[in-house]
């Protein structure tokens, strides 16, 4: 067990609608990042915060967006799905912002847009 | 900017068989290697890292990764595979002035055959 806990496991959702996946850190962690993992793309880095800003971003589309909150934890919001953005969405932390720092995963979010 | 490479999407072996899954990194600065293993319905966890020093590296479990900066390798092997070793591989990469995130490999799946 990383310590790191994802929810909703699975979500089902139609063309057009909007989700919110939600993520709490390890105990400690300051630190989540977000990644999208599909077949054709394989794991994408979408965005990190950092104790409560927004630290670093990557791939991730404007129809997305993510916070985190007082208490550490983090909701990545995905809006006006599409068929494409079906895919499993993990969520990691680590204690800090060093580079060595190995990251921590949850079990993930898998989304499936019909 | 990084990137890194797993030169093999899939990788059958017979058990009790040696194997070795090949990555190779992309940076100009100095690097941090990290080895996640994915088993399925589950997230990533980390099975070995090179922060530093001593360019062999080993996990609990037999695995071992040897980073080679002549060569932006950081291949991984065991001895001999179990059953139990099928899943997919990641490679990852961080380095020096990175805010913590990891960039990964496409994977690679290893089936251990009875």
């Amino acid at each position: 067990d990383s310590g790191v806990t994802q929810t909703p496991k699975h979500l089902i959702t139609a063309t057009g609608q909007r989700v919110t996946l939600r993520c709490s850190p390890r105990s400690g962690d300051l630190s989540v990042y977000w990644y999208q993992q599909s077949l054709d793309q394989g794991l994408q880095f979408l965005i990190q915060y950092y104790n409560g800003e927004e630290r670093a971003k990557g791939n991730i589309l404007e129809r997305f967006s993510a916070q985190q909150f007082p208490d550490l934890h983090s909701e990545l919001n995905l809006s006006s799905l599409e068929l494409g953005d079906s895919a499993l969405y993990f969520c990691a932390s680590s204690v800090g912002t060093e580079p060595n720092s190995p990251l921590h995963f949850g079990n993930g979010t898998r989304l499936t847009v019909t | 900017a990084q990137s890194v490479t797993q030169l093999d999407s899939q990788v059958p072996v017979f058990e009790e068989a040696p194997v070795e899954l090949r990555c190779n990194y992309s940076s100009s600065v100095s690097v941090y290697l990290f080895w996640y293993v994915q088993y399925p319905n589950q997230g990533l966890q980390l099975l070995l890292k090179y922060l530093s020093g001593s360019t062999l590296v080993e996990s609990i479990n037999g695995f071992e990764a040897e980073f080679n900066k002549s060569q932006t390798s950081f291949h991984l092997r065991k001895p001999s595979v179990h059953i139990s070793d099928t899943a997919e591989y990641f490679c990852a990469v961080s380095h020096s002035g990175n805010t913590g995130k990891l960039i990964f490999g496409q994977g690679t799946t290893l089936q251990v055959k009875p």
